[in-house]
Parts: structure tokens; sequence; C-alpha cells
């Protein structure tokens, strides 16, 4: 099984400020289409998790500009440009490029 | 509007079974692959199963091979989840979610699982 590992496992962040998740896959993400199935979910406290961004840089519909994916191969990268109280919960990255499809351990973001 | 809605959870003796359901509205439920996530008390998710459009094609995590088993009725666009065996380690929320090109867009509320004595 492919193994996702998410740096830090928890951030606190000042509002308006940045931040950013690291996540990295033990071996490469790259599908034999061509297309690297890296998504990022969010779990806000006590709701189902919510789709952010999918195939590394893809925004979901709804979701704020301020939200932004990038990384290849086995590197990837979630940033908030400027965090707000709703971005309060737990961010995973998730492969869907092998099965079974994996999970990273969950990046907490909290407000300082 | 696109929405899935899981029922069938509940508090269960280990050993026992469960039947779980996650009715979906909103899209054309048969031309999707469907997956169970799961989700422990305070823990991460874990990928339970999946099945495909028509049903011909499953797949499961080796912790529950053998044990669990989705279905799908297209007539009635509901997603199956049969639990049988339960372990105090399959206590958990279960969400159902629709799976597109390798990353799952749609995620129901879940619904509760729990195995004690």
């Amino acid at each position: 099984d492919i193994v996702m590992t998410q740096t830090p496992l928890s951030s606190p962040v000042t509002l308006g400020q940045p931040a950013s998740i690291s996540c990295r896959s033990s071996q490469s993400l790259v599908h034999s289409d061509g297309n690297t199935y890296l998504s990022w979910l969010q779990q806000r406290p006590g709701q189902p998790p919510r789709l952010l961004i999918y195939k590394i840089s893809n925004r979901f519909s709804g979701v704020p500009d301020r939200f932004s994916g990038s990384g290849a191969g086995t590197d990837f990268t979630l940033k908030i440009s400027r965090v707000e109280a709703e971005d309060v919960g737990v961010y995973y990255c998730m492969q869907g490029t092998q099965f079974p499809h994996t999970f990273g351990q969950g990046t907490k973001l909290e407000i300082k | 509007e696109v929405q899935l809605l899981e029922s069938g959870g509940g508090l269960v003796q280990p050993g026992g079974s469960l039947r779980l359901s996650c009715a979906a509205s909103g899209f054309t439920f048969s031309i999707y692959t469907m997956s169970w996530v799961r989700q422990a008390p305070g823990k991460g998710l874990e990928w339970v199963s999946a099945i495909s459009g028509r049903g011909g094609s499953t797949d499961y995590a080796d912790p529950v091979k053998g044990r669990f088993t989705i279905s799908r009725d297209n007539s009635k666009n509901t997603l199956y989840l049969q639990m049988n065996s339960l372990r105090a380690e399959d206590t958990a929320i279960y969400y159902c979610a629709r799976r597109r090109d390798g990353y799952k867009d749609i995620w129901g509320q879940g619904t509760m699982v729990t195995v004690s004595s």
C-alpha cells in the first residue's frame, strides 16, 4: 500500500496569515494514464470530510481561491493564503492512483 | 442537490451483524463507483470498500475482507454495506462517498457503528 505522510501534524496559525501543509507519498502518484490522483480534504469539527483540491491543484466547486495545491511525483503541498476562522479543522491528503486508496494521518489547523 | 445520506448504524455486540445503507440523490447514481470510508473515534480516515457503477466489480480493505460485503441497488439509488463478525476495532463513523477519477467528491454525513458488549 502507498503510505501518505503529512507534516506538520498540528499547525497553529494566526488569522489572516498563510498556512502550508505538506504531504509525501511512499511512491510516485503518477498514474499510467498520466494523471496524478492526489487530493486534499477538509474536515471541520463534527462534520464529514469535504473535497477541496483534486488532481494536485484543481479546486473543487465552491472552494475559496485562498486554497491552492501544488506538487508532483511524491511531494505535494496545500496552501491557504490567508487563514480564516472557518478554516479550523483537520486536513487530509489522499492518493487515488493505486488501490487501496490511502489517506495521510491528518493535519490539525488551529488558530493561535 | 447532490446528496448522500447514510443510515443503519447503531450499537452491536462483538460477533454481530449490521447493514448500512446510503441513499443517493441529485445525480445519476448508476454511473458512479461508490465507496465506504470509516473513521474510528479521534482517528483518521480509512478506506473500507468500493463498488463499480453496475456492481460488477468490488474491492475491500484487508481488515474487512471476508467479513464485509458491499452492494448496490441502482433502481433504488442505494448503496449498502453488510457487516458481519463485527469486532471492537470496527467501531467508527462510516461514510459513503462518490468516486470520480481517483478522488472522492461527494461525502455523506456518516453513520456511527459501535461494537461493544
